[in-house]
Formats: structure tokens, C-alpha cells, sequence
């Protein structure tokens, strides 16, 4: 297991279009992270999943965003009706249980342009 | 409320020079994790370190230091005898209770031959 998986690797879309991206995590991490991060910006949360249970949404997470993680292992994240503020870099992160202080391992992101 | 800030945009040195990034955090939690995180330009973040609240400890690591002191509220990372290789975005980041990490803006890094 190289680490942790995203595709596509970049996405251009017309606007008022869905997209999805997949995310596979290292294989024996049962956390599963996405965070959005803009140009000159830190990443930002969006959300968490334990297993498959989507834990933590951050508010930064519109209607129009929906992630899923079945049965635990790859996840996907949804957008729909594309819009041009949503042109950013779509980052996944994996860990595992055990101690509060686990660090997340990244991958190498989805960089979405909104057209 | 959580806060990290770095207020350094950019920095360029030339090579093997010693550089510090600076990183100075707000929280009103007893118990926390600070992290630095490295961003080469392929985008992959690259973890570097991890330290708890309660570990106040310097460490070293190679050429690489961090020096945290919670008196000041600042987790400062120092790259001795810097290389080209050096050259990324590095964040700073901070956790809570909770699981999601709150980044800094990053400093941006080059370092030329």
C-alpha cells in the first residue's frame, strides 16, 4: 500500500455540472478526512468519517456537497451544480484509532476548475 | 476558537542557510496537538511532526528542529543548512477534542543554489 489514493487527479467542469471524487485511504485506517484548500490558503475541513459513519460536518459543507464512505473503505464526494467558487483542490486524509494525537496521512489531492 | 497563524508569506534563503517558520497559535483548550505539515509543489501534504500540549519538549530530527513553547503560544520550525530540496509550502496546524485540523496560511519556501 503506497498511501493514500485520489481520483481524479484534476477535474475541469462547466459550471451547473456534478462532479465526484474518489478517495481510497491506506488500507487499516478507519479515519477518512476531507478538506478543501483554495490558492495561498491552509486546508479547511470539511468532514470526517469513522468507519462508515460521517461523524463531523463542517458548516463550510453546503447542501450541495455529500460525502459517503460504504462499508468503510474508499469514499466519494459530491458535488452538485458546480459553481466557480467551488474551483479549489480537494484533499483526503486517512489515520488510524488509537490516540487523539494520530496524525493524518494525505493524498496527493483532486484539483477541481470550474468553468 | 481556534487560530493558527504564520505570518510569513514567503521566505527565500539561499542554500544552507538556516531558515525559521514561524507559527503562532490561539486556543482555549488545556489539551491539544500541534503539527507541521509539508506541501512540495506535486500537492501531497507530508506529515513532520506531531506535539501534545503536555510535551513542551524541543525535538530534532536531522536537520530539522521545533522549538514550542506555550508561554508564547508558538511551535517554530527551523531548517538547519536549508537545501533546494527544502522548498515547499509548510503548514502549521492545530487539533483539539475534535478530529479536523485547523492549517495555517503556510510560508512558502525557496531555496535557491
Amino acid at each position: 500500500d503506497t498511501g493514500v489514493s485520489q481520483n481524479p487527479r484534476h477535474k475541469i467542469t462547466k459550471r451547473g455540472q456534478n462532479v465526484t471524487f474518489r478517495c481510497d485511504p491506506i488500507s487499516e485506517h478507519n479515519r477518512l478526512y476531507w478538506y478543501r484548500q483554495t490558492l495561498g490558503q491552509g486546508p479547511e475541513f470539511l468532514t470526517y468519517f469513522q468507519n462508515e459513519a460521517q461523524l463531523e460536518k463542517s458548516r463550510l459543507l453546503s447542501d450541495r456537497f455529500s460525502a459517503e464512505r460504504p462499508k468503510g473503505s474508499f469514499s466519494t464526494l459530491e458535488i452538485q451544480r458546480t459553481e466557480q467558487g467551488d474551483s479549489a483542490m480537494y484533499l483526503c486524509a486517512s489515520s488510524w484509532t488509537g490516540a487523539m494525537n494520530t496524525e493524518a496521512f494525505f493524498g496527493q489531492g483532486t484539483r477541481l476548475t470550474v468553468v | 476558537a481556534q487560530k493558527v497563524t504564520q505570518a510569513q508569506t514567503e521566505i527565500s534563503v539561499v542554500e544552507k542557510e538556516d531558515v525559521t517558520l514561524d507559527c503562532v497559535y490561539e486556543t482555549r483548550d488545556t489539551t491539544y496537538y500541534l503539527f507541521w505539515y509539508k506541501q512540495p509543489p506535486s500537492g501531497e501534504l507530508v506529515f513532520l511532526i506531531r506535539r501534545n500540549s503536555f510535551d513542551e519538549q524541543n525535538e530534532i530530527s536531522g536537520r530539522y528542529s521545533w522549538n514550542f513553547q506555550k508561554s508564547t503560544s508558538s511551535f517554530n520550525f527551523t531548517i538547519t543548512a536549508s537545501q533546494v530540496v527544502d522548498s515547499a509550502v509548510y503548514f502549521c496546524a492545530l487539533r483539539n477534542s475534535g478530529y479536523a485540523l485547523n492549517f495555517g496560511k503556510g510560508t512558502s519556501l525557496l531555496v535557491t543554489p
